[in-house]
């Protein structure tokens, strides 16, 4: 199995430009998010969906629009390109969370991908 | 989400075990905490989680406090491999994780 695959690797853009990163995975995942890690930093969530043809904002959702149309992909779009996007922008899958009685809600292992390298000169 | 915090760096020698600690004072009794690691050039990777007690799997341990306000990821012997970033995470009702800058670990040979 391929897991989560990311395209592309790598891609420069210039300020205004849009474009559309994949992601695709072939575990039959429930949930796929959408992170961005910059130099020396952590991940931040930028959106996420629980389901085909549902998404929902993370901690940094301005200027990115996602659509989940197929179970398997989970696309994120920049409208303008602006030199701040620049980062390396995370993809991740899980198989959905359950409640579990008095113990709350569990979020099953999340399985990223390689990474999208995204330079915005 | 409950703020955690990490040492931002660590070191220790191969084939030596190491505690990495992750501080969550303000966890609230449902919360569970997971542990992520990062290799160099790649995505994170699952370590594992837990909720009140100790876990134990193929990768690693995972100590809980009593009061669960802070927790240990145990490597019991480390390897070159090992070498990576360690995110402590603590979910709580949302459907998302929350990671912090994490704690970078060298492994000396």
């Amino acid at each position: 199995n391929a897991g989560v695959t990311q395209t592309p690797k790598f891609r420069v853009l210039k300020t205004g430009q849009s474009m559309t990163l994949l992601c695709a995975q072939d575990m039959n995942h429930e949930y796929m998010y959408w992170y961005r890690q910059d130099p020396g930093m952590g991940l931040r969530l930028i959106h996420y969906s629980v389901g085909e043809g549902t998404t929902a904002k993370g901690e940094v959702p301005d200027g990115y629009n996602v659509s989940r149309l197929k179970k398997q992909n989970f696309l994120l779009g920049l409208e303008s390109a602006a030199p701040s996007q620049t980062s390396v922008y995370f993809c991740a899958s899980s198989s959905a969370g359950y409640q579990v009685a008095g113990q709350g809600w569990m979020n099953q292992p999340q399985h990223f991908g390689d990474g999208t390298r995204l330079s915005i000169l | 989400d409950a703020k955690t915090t990490q040492p931002n760096s660590m070191e220790s020698n191969e084939e030596e075990p190491v505690h990495l600690p992750c501080n969550h004072s303000t966890i609230s009794g449902t919360d569970y905490i997971h542990w992520y690691r990062q290799l160099p050039s790649q995505g994170p990777e699952y370590v594992i989680h837990g909720l009140t007690s100790n876990v134990n799997n193929r990768m690693a341990s995972l100590a809980i406090a009593e009061d669960r306000k802070s927790s240990t990821l145990i490597l019991h012997r480390a390897t070159l491999r090992d070498a990576a970033v360690y995110y402590c995470t603590v979910q709580g009702s949302a459907r998302q994780l929350t990671f912090g800058s994490g704690t970078q670990l060298t492994v000396l040979p």
